[in-house]
């Protein structure tokens, strides 16, 4: 059974600084890795999608890398500003389903 | 405005109440999910729905019973539920079942159990 680990579960950082997040999954027979945001009280947002054959995607600030063999991904933020306070959650595609396992998420607090 | 719209924002029922959750996608998308989300808990899938046909059922309770009329709408009927119920219900879209395009997510519906 597929399991997906996020640490930390909370982490605060003042603005500017550049954070690393990250995210480990027991199973790497994976099709995909997702990173999505969640806004207190809101849906997800997705981020990034991986696919298990590439190595990372980027999309402005975020850079979203993926090894699979040894089983993680980490998410990079770049210059960060209070507007990305939110919680960040990976999910992996995996299984006969291709179902989504989710992490429990970082909860990210960029301080002014 | 996230195309996919998901009513009503909040809901407070009695365990022996019946009340339904609705989801609409604008996107064009094939296949929609239910998903449960309850506090310091992961994301767990309840239903999938693919071209209006229910592809997946993880083990839930029957006091929850979905609806798919066609590709857009989604419905999750919910009767004689317990209080451990209480959770944030998301409704998501994708192009396709097979988790290769990006899930969009509703607001969500915020359920309170008494």
């Amino acid at each position: 059974k597929q399991e997906v680990t996020q640490i930390p579960a909370a982490l605060s950082v003042p603005e500017g600084e550049n954070l690393v997040l990250n995210c480990s999954f027991t199973d790497s027979a994976i099709y995909n890795l997702q990173w999505f945001r969640q806004d207190p009280g809101k849906g997800l947002t997705s981020l990034l999608l991986i696919q298990s054959s590439q190595r990372e995607q980027t999309s402005g600030r975020l850079n979203a890398s993926l090894d699979k063999s040894s089983g993680r991904s980490t998410l990079y933020i770049a210059a960060s500003q209070p507007g990305d306070s939110a919680t960040y959650l990976c999910a992996v595609s995996s299984g006969s389903a291709r179902q989504l396992t989710f992490g429990s998420g970082t909860q990210l607090t960029v301080l002014p | 405005e996230t195309g996919v719209t998901q009513t009503p924002r909040h809901l407070v029922m009695g365990m022996t109440n019946k009340k339904s959750l609705k989801c609409e996608q604008h996107l064009g998308h094939n296949a929609m999910y239910w998903y449960k989300q309850s506090a310091k808990k992961p994301l767990e899938l309840m239903f999938v729905y693919n071209f209006k046909e229910q592809t997946e059922n993880n083990s839930v309770p029957s006091r929850f019973s979905p609806e798919c009329p066609n590709s857009s709408h989604l419905f999750l009927h919910l009767h004689t539920l317990q209080p451990e119920d209480s959770a944030l219900y998301l409704c998501a879209s994708s192009q396709d079942r097979g988790y290769n395009s990006p899930l969009h997510f509703g607001n969500g519906t915020r359920l309170t159990v008494t």
